[in-house]
């Protein structure tokens, strides 16, 4: 297993266009968490998903951010109508919740940077 | 909520020991991690505690949990160049809490 994996590592996008990331986790873990990391900060929670049902979402994550999961395997976020302040390196992390213990393992993120 | 805080910057010679203190708000916090960045890079898993754990121990690193003054440290022994990064700490609170970090504490060490 080669641990969680993220493309694209870098995106240049101008304003107003729509991105896409994607996330695919270590095999056969059920949960899946997107977090935003801006400069000088640790990362911010978005929205998690255990197997393919989204649980939780952030009050960062506006209208023009949307998650799927869509087989409870990888994972997209796309960010609709970008703004400057979206960029942002943007963090999928995978987990396989047992009871109490649960262990985040991060992907190398997604660098993006809007014009 | 959960609020994390850490010294921003360490500096420590090589060979020294490192440590790196965090404080937290969240008294239910079950699980306490401590990620490693590297610059550009995603965070890595170091180590964590069990909030019935006052230590842990593994290899260079020590970590000791103060759960009345709702305190975390990390020691790293032997201080290396190759540890110098960020290093985060997360607390995760009981039930399906997402994981909360503060801004980090930025590593230097100095050869």
């Amino acid at each position: 297993d080669t641990g969680v994996s993220q493309n694209p590592r870098h995106k240049i996008t101008k304003r107003g266009q729509n991105v896409t990331f994607r996330c695919d986790p270590i095999s056969e873990h059920n949960r899946l968490y997107w977090y935003r990391q801006t400069l000088g900060q640790g990362p911010e929670f978005l929205t998690y998903f255990q197997n393919e049902a989204q649980l939780e979402k952030s009050r960062l994550l506006s209208d023009r951010f949307s998650a799927e999961r869509p087989k409870g395997s990888f994972s997209t976020l796309e960010i609709q109508r970008t703004e400057q302040g979206d960029s942002a390196m943007y963090l999928c992390a995978s987990s396989l919740a047992a009871g109490a213990q649960e262990t985040q393992y991060f992907g190398p993120g997604t660098r993006l940077l809007v014009l | 909520g959960e609020d994390v805080e850490q010294s921003l910057f360490l500096s420590v010679r090589e060979g020294d020991s490192s440590v790196i203190n965090c404080t937290y708000t969240d008294s239910s916090s079950t699980y306490l991690y401590w990620y490693k960045q590297e610059p550009g890079a995603g965070l890595q898993l170091l180590t964590y505690i069990f909030s019935n754990m006052d230590m842990k121990q593994d290899q260079r690193l020590t970590v000791l949990l103060n759960k009345k003054d709702k305190h975390l440290s990390l020691r790293i022994a032997d201080t290396q160049t190759g540890d110098s990064a960020i290093y985060f700490c997360a607390p995760r609170g009981s039930g399906n809490t997402p994981l909360v970090f503060g801004k980090g504490t930025r590593l230097s060490v100095i050869a």
